[in-house]
């Protein structure tokens, strides 16, 4: 596509709740990033996967936090049981192997855990 | 691992006055860096980078940068502002090398008034 897609814009769930954000990245970029962003906070890494290689998943705050990317395009990011503080946008960005170029951001999924 | 630090959290100025946004990052090896911009309620747009070469670099809405090695800074400058430049602004990094996220910094919130 022509931009980074994420869906949904907004999901608003229960406390406890299982919810799943999902991004399409731009076209041939093989690099994507999960970032969370919450008032104050700056944007917070959570998870970049990078062509085949094993992802990072060094700044996924909890094990309720998991991420796939199925045939290096689609992600999917998965919080289990989720929590109040939880409540945050989730940004997902995607760029060439090259970075050169920078990344390129979806528009996010606001999410509000009441 | 690398790490950038926005100095100022939010900088206040009239309009047509000056403006500097200092951000200082760390990394033992060679870096792309990166300024992005969030107007209120949209997602995060690429200001302007620098790769290599010269160190002054420009970006959209006149916007522009000074890389400075020696003090691992790239500020940001803007000689004029308008009100429209009212938003958040996020230093980024990214090593050279492939297999690492791109880091931000926690924002700066630059407020314009008449």
């Amino acid at each position: 596509g022509a931009g980074v897609s994420q869906s949904p814009s907004n999901k608003v769930t229960e406390k406890g709740k299982d919810v799943e954000l999902r991004c399409d990245p731009i076209s041939g970029h093989t690099a994507l990033y999960w970032y969370r962003q919450s008032l104050g906070q700056g944007l917070e890494f959570l998870i970049y996967f990078q062509g085949n290689s094993a992802p990072d998943k060094s700044g996924l705050p909890s094990d309720r936090f998991s991420a796939e990317r199925t045939g290096g395009s689609v992600s999917t990011l998965t919080i289990q049981r989720t929590q109040q503080e939880d409540s945050a946008v989730y940004l997902c960005a995607s760029s060439l192997f090259n970075r050169g170029g920078g990344a390129f951001f979806g528009q996010g999924t606001r999410l509000t855990v009441v | 691992a690398q790490s950038v630090t926005q100095l100022d959290s939010q900088v206040p100025v009239f309009e047509e006055a000056p403006v500097e946004l200092r951000c200082n990052y760390s990394s033992s090896v060679s870096v792309y860096l990166f300024w992005y911009v969030q107007y209120p309620n949209q997602g995060l747009q690429l200001l302007l980078k620098y790769l290599s070469g010269s160190t002054l670099v420009k970006g959209i809405n006149g916007f522009e940068a000074e890389f400075n090695k020696s003090q691992t800074s790239f500020h940001l400058r803007k000689p004029s502002v308008h009100i429209s430049d009212t938003a958040e602004y996020f230093c980024a990094v990214f090593k050279e090398q492939a297999g690492t996220a791109l880091i931000f910094g926690k924002g700066t919130t630059l407020s314009v008034s008449s």
